[in-house]
């Protein structure tokens, strides 16, 4: 059964750099029917799509966070990675990783991890 | 403000049908498929259906997805309070190189 689990610190100050790690289990990070995503929540609000990556190291980032954002994966260690420059408080959100069938459905998703923004 | 548009909240008795609208344009809905999450406070959403209209395995039957043009709807028949949750549509825009994009959610009460 495929798992999905993030983990990275809780706390950020603002104007420096949120990492994330998601890590696989269950499946190959390389099975090439999947992309592998970052999507987070703000408390109280809806769902925004980060970006992804493929296991060849293809990223794709949501236009209006490009620029801050970097994803890698590592498939060595089933791992994909979230790294957002310049963080504010408008970054405080729960994020999940999930898989991704081609452009198509997330599933399953990670039990997401809660990051605040603060000084 | 999301790319796709779905109405804030619904409400409706148990045992009643309710449908829920996800609106978006033909850059995504109109030549992508589309998802539906339900998402119950607390916890990480849950893919209900898949490529419009398919239910994953243990989803009930009561849980129906449709789409026409630039626009997709999920319905849920024969309601129970457990279906009291947050549902999101979900799906592939093609412009700027390709992203995902959600509705901005809706809120299901069962009255």
């Amino acid at each position: 059964q495929l798992q999905l689990q993030e983990s990275g610190p809780e706390l950020v100050k603002p104007s420096e750099t949120l990492s994330l790690t998601c890590t696989v289990s269950g499946d190959s990070i390389t099975n090439p029917n999947y992309y592998w995503n970052w999507i987070r929540q703000p408390p109280g609000k809806g769902l925004e799509w980060i970006g992804n990556i493929y296991h060849s190291g293809v990223t794709y980032y949501n236009p209006s966070l490009k620029g801050r954002l970097m994803l890698s994966v590592d498939s060595s260690r089933s791992q994909f990675s979230l790294r957002v420059t310049s963080v504010t408080a408008a970054d405080t959100a729960v994020y999940y990783c999930a898989r991704q069938r081609g452009r198509r459905e997330f599933d399953p998703w990670g039990q997401g991890t809660l990051v605040i923004v603060s000084s | 403000q999301s790319v796709l548009t779905q109405p804030p909240s619904v409400s409706a008795a148990p045992g009643q049908t309710v449908t829920i609208s996800c609106s978006g344009r033909s850059s995504n809905i109109g030549n992508n498929d589309v998802s539906w999450y339900q998402q119950i406070p607390g916890t990480a959403p849950k893919l209900l259906i898949y490529d419009n209209n398919k239910r994953p395995s243990g989803i009930p039957d009561r849980f129906s997805g449709s789409k026409s043009g630039t626009s997709a709807t999920l319905s849920i028949t024969g309601l129970q309070t457990g279906d009291e949750a947050d549902y999101y549509c979900g799906t592939w825009d093609n412009l700027s190189g390709g992203y995902g994009v959600f509705g901005g959610g809706t809120k299901l009460t069962v009255l």
